[in-house]
């Protein structure tokens, strides 16, 4: 079983749609990190979270620490949405180590 | 500035070949990173730089050789790899190693 699992695997939907992708994590950590990678190019961090909710724009994270779960939702998706998101977990006792997740793969249709 | 840059964007070398791929960030991080990117999976932690100092290796074979030559600056020197070392090589910066990470937009590399 993978430290961070996350769902769906692979996503589409329309646009204006409301998006939720979830990260379930087994180990300790210190921070949850949501990341975007667009087709062959870099990664964005989105957020880093250690505990409750953060937002910016349309984008939206949260965590449960004692359920070890974080959800990233995207309001009134758009195309430009359309990503891999990925969900990486800082483990406890390790000031650098980031346990990644497989990604979701986001697909907004106009 | 935000942003981290890397140079090239494409890179294909021959087996025999050396190259160096390079990162820059003027954001003040003291703390900068290699990883290696195969296609459809998550990027897999190679060389951490603290203060200019190699900090984590994680066991990555010798024919790549980085190199922090100033706290803006990381180099990743290339030398007689193999067609598997073909990949997407991702730069990131943190201020310091527990903050945030700032992802380049990544060299890909093809070894032929």
């Amino acid at each position: 079983k993978n430290e961070v699992e996350q769902s769906p695997q692979n996503l589409t939907a329309q646009e204006g749609e409301f998006i939720t992708i979830n990260c379930s994590y087994s180990v300790g950590i210190s921070a949850l990190h949501w990341l975007q990678q667009h087709p062959g190019g870099g990664i964005v961090s989105l957020f880093m979270l250690s505990s409750g909710k953060k937002k910016h724009g349309r984008l939206i994270a949260t965590i449960n620490i004692q359920e070890k779960h974080s959800s990233l939702h995207i309001t009134a998706s758009h195309p430009r949405d359309s990503a891999v998101y990925i969900c990486a977990v800082k483990i406890l006792d390790s000031n650098y180590q980031l346990i990644w997740g497989a990604g979701t793969k986001l697909i907004i249709k106009p | 500035d935000t942003e981290v840059t890397q140079t090239p964007k494409h890179l294909v070398m021959g087996m025999t070949n050396k190259k160096s791929l390079k990162c820059e960030q003027h954001m003040g991080h003291r703390a900068m990173y290699w990883y290696k990117q195969k296609a459809k999976k998550p990027p897999e932690l190679m060389f951490v730089y603290s203060y200019e100092k190699l900090s984590i290796n994680e066991s990555v074979p010798s024919r790549f050789s980085p190199e922090c030559p100033n706290s803006s600056l990381l180099n990743l020197h290339l030398h007689a790899l193999q067609p598997e070392d073909s990949a997407l090589y991702l730069c990131a910066s943190s201020l310091f190693y527990t903050d945030t990470q700032y992802f380049g937009p990544g060299t890909r590399l093809t070894v032929l």
